[in-house]
């Protein structure tokens, strides 16, 4: 079964730092194109991050350029997030989400179930 | 980048269609035919529905169907059933190297 598995959520003090990872499982991870999309509460979808099969481009959204960095480690099967300055507007729920091809321009075709991120003192 | 602009609830009864309109720019709709669509039922993650904009993956129902024209992405589902009363968002890459989802959309089925 095709699976993506997020965690490292929780709460954090502003200005903190977190580090989501995102377990892959059921298909070969290295070909697929990654993203980071989250979902602040009784909000829409906002993309976050995406980054290619090999890992060698990465994008961001303005909103959090310069604050997060994507990477992905293909002999674990593992993306990852790492956030630093975190704002209280950086409350969300944070999905994985696989792309169906190389590219990160490509739909998102499998999600993972969230997990929680929480900005505040 | 700003949101793609969505109608923020459309609603039909059983049996009947709806369309939902996904509106953007040169920048992102109306330069790139990779505009999909996603369903969010509440608590749940979203669910693609349609890729490339009128393309439909394996294992979803035909009566979902997607267009484009111009800087103005739809989405149409025919035969409306109570299952489908979710969330529903469009998604652009844009020229900036994002992506762009839409404000969402709120389906109801009355």
């Amino acid at each position: 079964e095709v699976q993506l598995l997020e965690s490292g959520g929780g709460l954090v003090q502003p200005g903190g730092s977190l580090r989501l990872s995102c377990a892959a499982s059921g298909f070969t991870f290295s070909p697929y194109a990654m993203s980071w999309v989250r979902q602040a509460p009784g909000k829409g979808l906002e993309w976050v991050s995406g980054i290619s099969g090999s890992g060698g481009g990465t994008y961001y959204a303005d909103s959090v350029k310069g604050r997060v960095t994507i990477s992905r480690d293909n002999s674990k099967n593992i993306l990852y997030l790492q956030m630093k300055s975190l704002r209280a507007e950086d409350t969300a729920v944070y999905y994985c989400a696989k792309h169906s091809g190389y590219e990160y321009y490509y739909a998102m075709d499998v999600w993972g179930q969230g997990t929680t991120v929480t900005v505040s003192s | 980048q700003s949101a793609l602009t969505q109608p923020a609830s459309v609603s039909g009864s059983p049996g009947q269609s709806i369309t939902i309109s996904c509106s953007g720019t040169s920048s992102e709709v109306g330069s790139f035919d990779l505009v999909s669509w996603y369903q969010q039922h509440p608590g749940k993650a979203p669910k693609l529905m349609i890729y490339e904009v009128s393309k439909r993956p394996s294992g979803v129902s035909n009566r979902f169907s997607g267009s484009k024209s111009g800087n103005t992405a739809s989405l149409t589902i025919s035969g409306l059933q109570a299952e489908d009363e979710a969330d529903y968002y469009c998604c652009s890459y844009a020229a900036s190297s994002t992506l762009v989802f839409g404000t969402g959309t709120k389906v109801t089925v009355l």
